[in-house]
């Protein structure tokens, strides 16, 4: 079975640019997560899909949007790059998000560098 | 307010040695699932452990274990025998609000390095 694939694995832009990152998550799997792990930040959601609907984001600008296909697959779009956005983004998915028990399977990241 | 601390920001061993990592939790929740994940330098989080609030039995999978103590809103993570393979990030996760929110909340992450 193939795991969450992420492209791409990185990604160089320029400030003031727009980066777009896709995600596929395992096959079966509606639920579909955004984290951005910046060098000292941690681990920081961002975004939350399920069944193509945005269902939580987290505390970040508006700038940071996505989307999710009827397959499954997700799209993270960063627009007005600033250099603060340079980090690992990672996308994980699941089945079954109820009452907590996710089983979150994480992709490899996308390593996005603002210069 | 939903809360990891991993207050252990960076250990070293040596290999061989036993190396516990230490979880506490806050959560409203009064069921709640905890987890355990390892970041290699790869970058791609593995999931190493998922475990309920209403089960506190210690739970073993070849060299690592699993303390989890409710009284004390502890989940500690120990390796036995480390091996140099373990070195890595690892994160002590909880859901928010119990699902609810869709997110997991992770802790600031331990860097465990086994020196050979």
């Amino acid at each position: 079975e193939a795991g969450v694939t992420q492209s791409p694995t990185h990604l160089i832009k320029t400030r003031g640019q727009q980066a777009t990152l896709r995600c596929s998550p395992i096959s079966g799997h509606t639920s579909v997560y955004w984290y951005q792990q910046a060098l000292g930040l941690g681990l920081q959601f961002l975004l939350w899909y399920d069944e193509g609907e945005e269902r939580n984001r987290g505390n970040f600008p508006p700038r940071f949007s996505g989307r999710q296909f009827p397959n499954y697959s997700s799209e993270l779009n960063v627009n007005a790059l600033e250099l603060e956005d340079s980090a690992l983004y990672l996308c994980a998915s699941s089945l079954d998000w109820d009452r907590g028990n996710y089983g979150y399977t994480f992709g490899s990241g996308t390593r996005l560098t603002v210069v | 307010a939903q809360k990891v601390t991993q207050a252990q920001t960076e250990i070293s061993v040596v290999e061989k040695e036993d190396v516990t990592l230490d979880c506490v939790y806050e959560t409203r929740d009064t069921t709640y699932y905890l987890f355990w994940y390892k970041q290699p330098p790869s970058g791609e989080l593995v999931f190493l452990i998922r475990r309920n609030s209403f089960d506190e039995q210690n739970e073993i999978s070849g060299r690592y274990s699993w303390n989890f103590q409710k009284s004390t809103s502890s989940f500690n993570f120990t390796i036995t025998a480390s091996q140099v393979v373990d070195s890595a990030v690892y994160f002590c996760a909880l859901p928010n609000y119990g699902g609810s929110q869709g997110n997991l909340i992770f802790g600031k992450g331990t860097k465990l390095s086994v020196k050979p």
